[in-house]
């Protein structure tokens, strides 16, 4: 199936202080990506799409300004949590759809773990 | 928004036993897909399920599609420890809409 990855997968830092999450389809092209937020015990909630070559698409209650999200290639999208804070603690997962198969089955990275101090 | 929600929130069996989850709304969906989460992974894609009233399985894992599509279940017969994990359905639309997850299962199989 097709590959999906993120890094770093464990982040810890200092309150105030800025975090970059990359994630990237290593072995096809993305024009969309997804970012995910998920809570100890609690599903995935849907944060923002990401579109290549064009501004993020952000779910209602998500601070664009806090949770920046950059798709500058095809295989490639960031997100860049701003000035961190310890409520900003949460396990961070991003996923794209290859192709337009029938599933249109989403396939995931590994997520990255942040931890603010 | 479409809600999904998802009985039980929690779920904790021995081996050898059957379950079943559920995935409810009130909306109606074209199609609906269930994810399975391990600790520390992305979900992972484990059926899609389209037509109303649809069965499909998977090994020892059921999956049905409501007759008006707003709901589906997920029954495992026989559950091994393997199947532990978060268990998340998800409407889907097609080509490339954004998936939104149901509020999930947490399945704990004890052996």
């Amino acid at each position: 199936g097709a590959v999906v990855s993120q890094h770093p997968s464990r982040v810890i830092c200092k309150s105030g202080t800025s975090v970059k999450i990359e994630c990237r389809s290593l072995d096809f092209q993305a024009t969309t990506m997804f970012w995910y937020r998920q809570f100890p015990k609690q599903s995935l909630m849907l944060m923002a799409t990401s579109n290549e070559g064009s501004k993020a698409t952000y779910e209602q209650g998500v601070e664009k300004d806090k949770f920046l999200i950059n798709h500058a290639s095809l295989t490639l999208s960031t997100l860049t949590v701003t000035s961190a804070h310890p409520e900003d603690s949460s396990f961070y997962i991003c996923s794209a759809i290859p192709g337009q198969g029938a599933d249109g089955e989403l396939f995931f990275g590994e997520g990255s773990r942040l931890t603010v101090l | 928004t479409q809600l999904l929600e998802q009985s039980p929130q929690f779920l904790s069996i021995q081996e050898g036993e059957n379950l079943t989850v559920y995935c409810n709304s009130s909306s109606v969906f074209s199609s609906l897909q269930w994810y399975r989460q391990e600790p520390g992974e992305g979900p992972v894609l484990l059926v899609t399920v389209v037509t109303g009233g649809e069965v499909k399985k998977l090994k020892r894992l059921t999956f049905q599609f409501g007759d008006a599509r707003k709901d589906s279940s997920l029954h495992i017969t026989a559950a091994q420890t393997g199947d532990t994990g978060l268990y998340l359905c998800a409407p889907f639309s097609g080509g490339y809409q954004k998936v939104t997850f149901g509020t999930g299962t947490k399945l704990q199989v004890i052996p």
